[in-house]
């Protein structure tokens, strides 16, 4: 079958840097997406990584190693405001998107 | 308006009640989306209509049944649902389907059957 696995929750605190991995197994890949979903609202688009290597965007960053079925979103300067859930999406040999569940980021003062 | 619009934004119903889920995008987009949402698991696709023919029904329940008249809206219509049908519906447009580009999603409409 296929899935992506990333971590249910995590905590980190104001200011500091965190790193929210995924690894996937789909049949066959066509990009992975990075997307920020606050509470009661839409999922919103972060990034779109197709090639390996590390897209950098502002405060966010996001890796990919297709070799290994991996991925990273790295927030720093982390805001109040970052608390979120964000989800990992790739897009299968069928051009399906397949989700993770969500990694929900608490942020502490 | 502008992006991806869905009403109503809550919606409690009885089991055996009928009402009906509106998106609306406003982005030129050919391409809409049904989605699940539950709690701690990963968006289930329920739906997708390119150009507005229905091309993908991932074997959800005939008690959801989508409709889009046009490019820019879809309704998912719901009948005799259950409990575990609670969850929240989020509607997506892009470009068309199966392209590079990202989805856009709309606020979602957090459903509760009773």
């Amino acid at each position: 079958g296929q899935n992506i696995d990333q971590p249910t929750e995590m905590t980190a605190t104001e200011g500091a840097i965190v790193q929210i991995n995924c690894t996937y197994q789909t049949s066959g890949f066509n990009g992975l997406f990075w997307y920020q979903q606050h509470a009661g609202e839409a999922p919103t688009f972060l990034s779109y990584n197709v090639l390996d290597g590390l897209e950098e965007k502002g405060r966010f960053s996001s890796f990919l190693s297709r070799s290994k079925g991996y991925s990273y979103l790295l927030l720093k300067e982390l805001q109040m405001k970052d608390s979120a859930s964000y989800l990992c999406a790739v897009r299968n040999s069928n051009y399906q998107l397949i989700w993770g569940a969500g990694t929900k980021l608490i942020i502490k003062p | 308006e502008t992006g991806v619009t869905q009403t109503p934004r809550h919606l409690v119903m009885g089991m055996t009640n009928k009402k009906s889920l509106k998106c609306e995008q406003h982005l030129g987009h050919n391409a809409m989306y049904w989605y699940k949402q539950s709690a701690k698991k990963p968006l289930e696709l329920m739906f997708v209509y390119n150009f507005k023919e229905q091309t993908e029904n991932n074997s959800v329940p005939s008690r959801f049944s989508p409709e889009c008249p046009n490019s820019s809206h879809l309704f998912l219509h719901l009948h005799t649902l259950q409990p575990e049908d609670s969850a929240l519906y989020l509607c997506a447009s892009s470009p068309r389907e199966g392209d590079q580009e990202t989805q856009y999603f709309g606020p979602g409409t957090r459903l509760l059957v009773l």
